[in-house]
């Protein structure tokens, strides 16, 4: 069962819109939210986080907004750039112990059109 | 500063074969993890370490998986024997200790074809 579910796979934006990229989670236990982003051959780096202890986290472009009570997040890219073409991962941390695990989405294929 | 580093990038081998990935986390970090990514299932925590000790091995998919850390600076995945169904891209990770935000580092990852 997908404690962390991106539903969906694909994206696609002209330039300098905004792109909405979302997620949905089951677990209540989970405290901390990010984003990855990957291109292709390369691994996953991160983007931006939120704890649950907030609604909303900025940073330049990008930003996330958390909703606890429906269980869902969002990450906002404005104005989107062909650069910010690639999967975007969400993932959250669970309160256990010292587990430092997080749990990933399938991901969403981000394509901003020039 | 050098990343999460990764051996081999590319590793294609026959149903059967003994598969041995390696990894070289970040200096200092004292988490690392082995992820997989297939279309189907995204990106599986398999094992991660803290401090060299394996803390949590659940995603390990069966027995002919396997996990080490000998010291802080390596780290190998082996299946053997290999299966197709194994084909996937496989990641390792680093994260250091402490706090609460703490993200984790990825390296670039090996893509597995076992035919």
């Amino acid at each position: 069962d997908q404690q962390v579910k991106q539903n969906s796979p694909s994206l696609s934006v002209q330039e300098g819109r905004i792109s909405i990229l979302n997620c949905d989670y089951t677990n209540s236990m989970f405290d901390y939210f990010l984003w990855y982003k990957k291109y292709p051959a390369e691994g996953p780096t991160f983007l931006i986080s939120i704890s649950s202890i907030k609604d909303k986290n900025e940073d330049g472009r990008f930003t996330v907004f958390l909703n606890k009570s429906a269980k869902h997040l969002s990450l906002h890219i404005v104005p989107s750039q062909p650069g910010d073409s690639a999967v975007y991962f969400c993932a959250a941390r669970g309160l256990s112990g010292s587990a430092r695990q997080l749990t990933f989405g399938s991901g969403t294929q981000l394509t901003v059109l020039p | 500063d050098a990343g999460v580093i990764q051996s081999p990038r590319h590793e294609v081998t026959e149903m059967g074969q003994e598969v041995t990935l390696r990894c070289k986390p970040i200096s200092g970090h004292d988490y690392l993890f082995w992820y997989r990514q297939t279309m189907m299932r995204g990106l599986e925590l398999l094992i991660y370490f803290n401090n060299n000790v394996p803390i949590d091995d659940s995603g390990m998919p069966e027995d002919r998986f396997s996990a080490k850390m000998p010291n802080a600076s390596f780290s190998t995945l082996k299946i053997q024997p290999s299966e197709p169904r194994d084909s996937a891209v496989y990641f390792c990770a680093s994260s250091p200790s402490g706090g609460a935000g703490e993200t984790q580092y990825f390296g670039p990852g090996t893509r597995l074809l076992v035919l």
